[in-house]
């Protein structure tokens, strides 16, 4: 089964840190973009930052820029969003997504989620 | 930037009606334009991909059409499970992806 399962959100206080982790199974990973997209409480849809199949090539909404940084380890089927000098508007669930084979915008797999909240 | 609008932001329907939600591109996207769905505390799900292509899966009731900038999502006859928020996304050349605003379909 293909899947995308979410890990390492939590409370967190202004100015720190977090890592987020996403476990991909089902399909061959490193065949695939893979982004982050976000979703704050009672609000829609952000996409939040994606990466390469080999990890060359990464993009970030301007928001994030200087403070997240998305990579991947192909060998662990693993993608990853480091999160830094967090603020209360990153409140959010972080969603992983796949980008359909041969696209890099097209999310067909999402995982669950894992929530983020970022409170003193 | 691009900028998506989606309207209308909410709409009440009735089992059955025919359905049909628009979103508008800031920018010439070509048709580079996905919809999703989306039900209380789960994730998006793709229904439609690259403006008209309907996703391995979904059901024949829904369609899009459109390329350019003007595009349209339609449900042909509303079932119970159909009650979601609908979403627009554009990914035309490079990053940022946007998402439209969001519609919220409800039960009348």
């Amino acid at each position: 089964e293909v899947q995308l399962v979410e890990s390492g959100g939590g409370l967190v206080q202004p100015g720190g840190s977090l890592r987020l982790s996403c476990a991909a199974s089902g399909f061959i990973f490193s065949n695939y973009w893979m982004s982050w997209v976000r979703q704050a409480p009672g609000k829609g849809l952000e996409w939040v930052a994606n990466i390469k199949e080999d990890g060359s090539e990464k993009y970030y909404v301007d928001s994030v820029k200087g403070r997240f940084t998305i990579s991947r380890d192909n060998a662990k089927n693993s993608l990853y969003l480091q999160m830094k000098s967090l603020r209360a508007e990153d409140t959010a669930v972080y969603y992983c997504a796949r980008a359909a084979w041969g696209s890099y915008g097209c999310f067909d797999i999402w995982g669950r989620g894992t929530m983020v909240i970022v409170s003193s | 930037d691009i900028q998506m609008t989606q309207s209308p932001s909410s709409l009440s329907a009735t089992v059955g009606d025919r359905v049909t939600l628009t979103c508008q591109a800031s920018q010439d996207i070509t048709k580079h334009l996905n919809w999703f769905q989306q039900k209380p505390g789960k994730a998006p799900k793709l229904l439609i991909y690259d403006a008209s292509n309907l996703e391995t899966g979904v059901p024949s009731r829904f369609s899009g059409s459109g390329s350019g900038t003007d595009f349209t999502f339609t449900i042909s006859s509303l079932q119970p499970e159909d009650f979601a928020t609908y979403y627009c996304q554009e990914y035309d050349n490079l990053p940022p992806y946007t998402f439209g605003q969001g519609t919220k379909l409800e039960i009348k």
